[in-house]
C-alpha cells in the first residue's frame, strides 16, 4: 500500500519468545495505530500514537508494547509471544482525527 | 465490549443482485461511520463512509443508508460484481479528543457468484 510499509509479511515463532514488528510511514501522518484482525472478532485496536513518543492502550493491549522514535516508525513488540497472539496485525495510519485510515498489507505472525 | 455489530457474518449473491451488510452501534458519541473493503492477503481500503448529520450518501453502485435514532447503519451495494467478492468492515469513530480511533464491526464476507 502507498506510503505504508509492514515488516515482516510472515513469521513464524516459538511461544515465550520476544517479536517486533515494525510499520514504516512516508506520508509524514502524525497518527499510527496498530490492530490485529482475528475470524469472529474483526479488527480490534492494540496500541496507538498521536505523535513522537506519544502513545496510548487500545482495548486489547496486554502483552504488547510499542514505540515511536520517530514520526514514520511505529513499532509493536510481544513481550513473550502466546499462542493466542496468532493473528494478522495491521498497521494504519492517519492524517487526522477528520480522516480516514490507509492500512498495510499486514504481518500474518504464527506462535508456534 | 462489541460496540459496533456486524451482520450478517457471510453473504452469498448473484451477479447483478443487492448485497445489504448491517451494522448496529451502542454508542452514541460515534461522529463518523466508514465502510472498509478487504481482499484476501491485503489490509482494509477505505470504501464509503457517512457523517450522522445525513440518512444516505451513495457513490457509484456503493450506498450507505443511516439511521440515527435506531442507531443503524447499513452497506448497499447494487448490481454485485464477482470482483466485489472481498471481506467488508462496518467501523465508527468517536469525536473529540479520540485520537480518531476506529472501532470495527466483527466482518462480513461477501460471495458474489457469476
Amino acid at each position: 500500500d502507498a506510503g505504508i510499509t509492514q515488516s515482516p509479511r510472515h513469521k513464524v515463532t516459538e511461544t515465550g519468545t520476544p517479536v517486533t514488528l515494525r510499520c514504516h510511514q512516508t506520508e509524514n501522518h502524525r497518527y499510527m495505530y496498530w490492530y490485529r484482525q482475528d475470524p469472529g472478532h474483526g479488527l480490534r485496536l492494540i496500541h496507538y500514537s498521536y505523535g513522537v513518543k506519544d502513545t496510548d492502550k487500545g482495548e486489547v493491549s496486554d502483552g504488547y508494547s510499542v514505540s515511536r522514535s520517530k514520526t514514520e516508525d511505529f513499532l509493536l513488540t510481544l513481550e513473550s509471544a502466546t499462542s493466542s497472539q496468532t493473528s494478522v496485525y495491521f498497521c494504519a495510519i492517519s492524517a487526522g482525527v477528520n480522516y480516514g485510515y490507509t492500512f498495510g498489507s499486514g504481518t500474518r505472525l504464527t506462535v508456534v | 465490549q462489541q460496540q459496533v455489530k456486524q451482520s450478517p457474518q457471510s453473504l452469498i449473491v448473484q451477479k447483478g443482485g443487492i448485497s445489504i451488510i448491517n451494522c448496529a452501534y451502542e454508542n452514541t458519541a460515534f461522529d463518523y461511520f466508514p465502510w472498509y473493503q478487504q481482499f484476501p492477503g491485503k489490509g482494509p481500503a477505505l470504501l464509503i463512509a457517512i457523517r450522522p448529520d445525513v440518512s444516505e450518501k451513495k457513490e457509484g453502485r456503493f450506498t450507505i443508508s443511516f439511521n440515527k435514532s435506531a442507531k443503524q447503519f447499513s452497506l448497499h451495494i447494487m448490481d454485485s460484481q464477482p470482483g466485489d467478492s472481498a471481506t467488508y468492515f462496518c467501523a465508527a469513530r468517536t469525536g473529540g479528543t479520540s485520537y480518531g480511533k476506529l472501532t470495527f464491526g466483527q466482518g462480513t464476507i461477501l460471495t458474489v457468484h457469476p
